[in-house]
């Protein structure tokens, strides 16, 4: 059964500061995707990864992939309050399964 | 504006009842995908059809049903409704990306309570 993890699931930052969330998965899969939803709202799709070493880009979110090693990264560079939000990677070819989310505050 | 729709954005109806949901596909997009977002299970998916065909099923309880009809609307059936059944219940739909892949849209949500 395919499990994926986040971490952090709480992550507080101030703005202009750099910093990481985490998404592993349990089996292969050759596409991830990351979500954003803010409070009581649906999800945005961010990304998607299709193949080992995908990186892609907008704006101060960077997400990357890494198949081998079953791990996705989501980096924040120099955060801004409009970043609070929380995050969502999943992974799947037709049903997607949720990681847990990591909610992101983002302070003055 | 993801393209997809749902009827009605909020529910609140007592335990024992039975509700329908209502999506809308974005145009053309014969894909829809019921999803199931609480505090305890988190996001799960329920399950899925194309072109009113049942394509995949999840954690999708057996008081729960859903069907895809010609216009390509779908509907998802909670019945003898639980206090845990509260939620927020999404369809999505499946896009083309540019640049290649696919995607989930997804429709705002219905946030269902039971009381």
């Amino acid at each position: 059964e395919l499990k994926v993890e986040q971490n952090p699931l709480f992550l507080s930052m101030q703005e202009g500061k750099n910093y990481t969330i985490y998404c592993n998965y349990s089996t292969t899969s050759d596409r991830l995707y990351w979500y954003r939803q803010d409070p009581g709202k649906s999800l945005e799709s961010l990304f998607v990864l299709l193949s080992n070493g995908a990186v892609k880009q907008e704006g101060r979110l960077m997400a990357s992939l890494d198949t081998k090693a079953r791990l996705s990264t989501l980096h924040i560079t120099a955060a801004v309050h409009d970043l609070s939000a929380t995050y969502f990677c999943a992974v799947g070819a037709q049903k997607l399964v949720f990681g847990q989310g990591t909610r992101l505050t983002i302070n003055p | 504006d993801s393209g997809v729709t749902q009827t009605p954005k909020h529910l609140i109806t007592a335990t024992g009842q039975r509700v329908t949901l209502r999506c809308s596909p974005r145009s053309g997009d014969l894909s829809v995908y019921w999803y199931q977002q609480s505090l305890d299970q988190g996001l799960q998916f329920l399950i899925q059809y194309y072109n009113g065909e049942e394509r995949a099923k999840g954690n999708i309880l057996e008081r729960f049903s859903a069907q895809q009809f010609p216009d390509l609307h779908s509907e998802l059936n909670l019945s003898s409704l639980e206090l845990g059944d509260s939620a927020l219940y999404f369809c999505a739909s499946r896009v083309g990306i540019k640049g290649g892949g696919e995607t989930q849209y997804f429709g705002p949500g219905t946030r269902l309570l039971v009381l």
